[in-house]
């Protein structure tokens, strides 16, 4: 079974500053999909950044950014310029490849930004 | 459109009592999950479905727990005899289904389900 550890419950940053967030995963399959999702308080949960196993380049979509390492089974997040919007609770994510649709998510870690 | 919606946004039930959450996907998505996030925990896959037909369940969806997607479209989770190891956050997510590859799955802001 696939498994996804976010060693990190809590991180802090200051507003403007980079933050990374950890991911590492566990898996037997070649082909699959990485998430990171972003829980606000008390709203949804919305897509924040993707990354295709098959694909050696990092995903980057606007500040956010990943550093994906296929081999170590790592899958960390980059925020750069952060802002006090960022607060949230941030969700690594796993999906197989195959017809296995379904999300294997880490416990989370929960972002602060200061002021 | 205006996304994922789930009712009712929270739930106090008293132990042994059922229980039914709804979930409104986004039109004509096709594929219709649901987890269940406890607290301090991530979402933790429970079922999922391709239009009406129910493909796959969790270990986690005990005999007590049903889900249902009636003409593909809105799907009702149901608690039966409900404990207080149910209490958690419901939620709810859609996806189209993908030509290839990846389906981002839209989430909705979940039921809080919580057992006295």
């Amino acid at each position: 079974a696939q498994t996804v550890t976010q060693s990190q419950p809590e991180m802090s940053v200051q507003e403007a500053e980079t933050v990374t967030l950890s991911c590492t995963y566990d898996t037997s399959e070649s082909d699959y999909y990485l998430f990171w999702y972003k829980q606000p308080p008390s709203r949804q949960m919305i897509l924040v950044i993707r990354q295709e196993a098959y694909k050696q380049q990092n995903a980057t979509e606007n500040r956010f950014s990943v550093n994906f390492q296929k081999a170590a089974k790592s899958f960390s997040l980059k925020i750069s310029d952060s802002q006090l919007g960022d607060a949230a609770m941030y969700f690594c994510a796993y999906e197989g490849g195959g017809s296995n649709y379904k999300l294997t998510f880490g416990k989370g870690t929960l972002l602060t930004v200061n002021p | 459109d205006t996304g994922v919606s789930q009712n009712p946004r929270h739930k106090i039930t008293k132990r042994g009592q059922n229980v039914t959450f709804r979930c409104d996907p986004i039109s004509e998505h096709n594929r219709l999950y649901w987890y269940r996030q406890t607290l301090g925990q991530g979402p933790e896959f429970l079922t999922y479905f391709q239009n009406e037909a129910q493909l796959e369940k969790s270990r986690l969806l005990s005999d007590r727990f049903s889900a249902e997607r009636p003409k593909g479209s809105f799907s009702t989770l149901e608690i039966q005899r409900t404990e207080q190891g149910d209490s958690a956050m419901y939620l709810c997510a859609s996806s189209p289904v993908p030509g290839q590859g990846w389906n981002e799955q839209f989430f909705g802001p979940g039921t809080r389900l919580t057992v006295l």
